[in-house]
């Protein structure tokens, strides 16, 4: 079965750049979305098809998707970007997502 | 305003069933893919089961031959029959809908706890 993997955990320090990986056996060859989940909400997209933003999502948020990773890049890092990250993509009609990766803005 | 809400969650033994049901307004279920994502408590979010506006459906492998996903016009709302549960099956369980632009998921419910246990 298909697997997308991600780190853990990452810190960055508020104003800096997060880079969230997520990998997966020729990911750029299908679309990557991401979510946000903080503790006790519903996940949330930041990032559908690789690259795009819903509305309402801050600019500092942005995706890029090649080869066999997906990164999601939240660029001036702020406190309230504190989440789970979890990257998903589809494989022959099933769904998969990514363990996910709790960021720290510490 | 689209907006999905989940019931039907709650303490089941080992080998029972249950049948979750998700409410949605603002759209219609039908003319939409929607799907149910779980997760575990303390744990990641796993995909479970979608369908289609045709009605075809597919499903997680975990759950393939016990779940079986469906729909009501009528009342439009999703629902997710669970058969033969297992202790690992315990999680919140999540109803959200594609997005009709692509295959991501625009809207979630608050989502309904499971709990499968002795």
């Amino acid at each position: 079965s298909y697997e997308l993997t991600q780190p853990p955990s990452v810190s960055v320090s508020p104003g800096q750049t997060a880079t969230l990986t997520c990998s997966g056996d020729n990911l750029g060859e299908r679309y990557a979305s991401w979510y946000q989940q903080k503790p006790g909400q519903s996940p949330m997209v930041v990032i559908y098809q690789d690259n795009k933003r819903p509305s309402g999502i801050p600019e500092r948020f942005s995706g890029s998707n090649s080869g066999n990773t997906a990164t999601l890049t939240i660029t001036g890092t702020q406190a309230i970007d504190e989440a789970d990250y979890y990257c998903q993509a589809w494989e022959s009609s099933t769904g998969v997502f990514g363990g996910g990766t709790k960021l720290t803005v510490v | 305003e689209v907006q999905l809400e989940e019931s039907g969650g709650g303490l089941i033994q080992p080998g029972g069933s249950l049948r979750l049901s998700c409410a949605a307004s603002g759209f219609t279920v039908s003319t939409n893919y929607m799907t149910w994502v779980r997760q575990a408590p303390g744990k990641g979010l796993e995909w479970v089961s979608v369908i289609y506006d045709g009605g075809i459906a597919d499903y997680a492998d975990s759950v393939k031959g016990r779940f079986t996903i469906s729909r009501d016009n009528f009342s439009n709302s999703l629902y997710l029959q669970m058969n033969s549960l297992r202790v690992e099956d315990t999680a919140v369980y999540y109803c959200a809908r594609v997005a009709s632009s692509g295959w991501w998921f625009d809207h979630w419910g608050q989502g309904t706890l499971v709990t499968v246990s002795s």
